[in-house]
């Protein structure tokens, strides 16, 4: 299993929208529409944010969100706020009930 | 909610075998509702899933450690188990354990804990 490939940085001003590339392969982000997205403040509980590649769970805002083509999933920021500052973490199922994760991307607002 | 806590050393010698548990409250690890996953995030990388096991005693092990990784669930003190032999270097990180709903066709994990930093050095 390799890691699915992020950005390592991507930064915005308030109010803008970022989007966070997440790539993988056939085998996994091209195969199935399980893909999850996790906001995580060092030292805090990473926090699920978009399942099934669009999904948001309740309460998260509708600020996030997600899309995939191919092999290639996004999660799109919309109107960044201060408290978005964080790493992002891509994950998706890769078959036989494994997963596998991207590499990471931290989130900085200008 | 559930509520996932983890405990164990922060420092492991190489070679040693790193022990971890993950205390659950707001549920019970014998819940046929949620099945139980260990993910580890090594310094300046990303977060990687190491394993998960179910109430029923199924355990899925990440390829890369399946041979020094044991999962397993303790249902009288509710809580998951992480045993991880011959440590090297390589194995410092944080380690978190995380919930995922055991519901057919549903893939993510819906809630954290905070992660433990586990050190392995002499």
């Amino acid at each position: 299993q390799s890691p699915l490939t992020q950005p390592a940085s991507v930064s915005g001003s308030p109010g803008q929208s970022i989007t966070i590339s997440c790539t993988g392969t056939g085998s996994d982000v091209g195969a199935y529409n399980y893909v999850s997205w996790y906001r995580h403040h060092p030292g805090e509980a990473p926090e699920l944010i978009i399942h099934d590649v669009t999904k948001r769970p309740s309460g998260i805002s509708d600020r996030f969100s997600g899309s995939k083509s191919g092999n290639t999933a996004s999660l799109t920021i919309s109107g960044l706020e201060a408290e978005d500052e964080a790493d992002y973490h891509c994950c998706s199922y890769a078959g036989g009930s494994s997963f596998v994760f991207g590499t990471g991307t931290k989130v900085t607002v200008l | 909610q559930l509520h996932l806590q983890e405990s164990g050393p922060g420092l492991v010698k190489p070679s040693e075998t790193l022990s971890l548990t993950c205390a659950v409250s707001g549920g019970a690890v014998s819940s046929s509702s949620y099945y139980w996953n260990w993910v580890r995030q090594s310094p300046g990388k990303g977060l990687e899933w190491l394993g998960s096991v179910y109430s029923s005693g199924d355990t899925y092990y990440n390829p890369s450690f399946k041979s020094r990784l044991t999962l397993s669930i303790d249902t009288s003190n509710n809580q998951v188990s992480l045993d991880l032999n011959s440590v090297t270097a390589a194995d410092t990180a944080v380690y978190f354990c995380a919930s995922a709903p055991w519901v057919w066709l549903l893939y993510y994990f819906d809630s954290w804990g905070q992660g433990l930093l586990v050190t392995v050095s002499s």
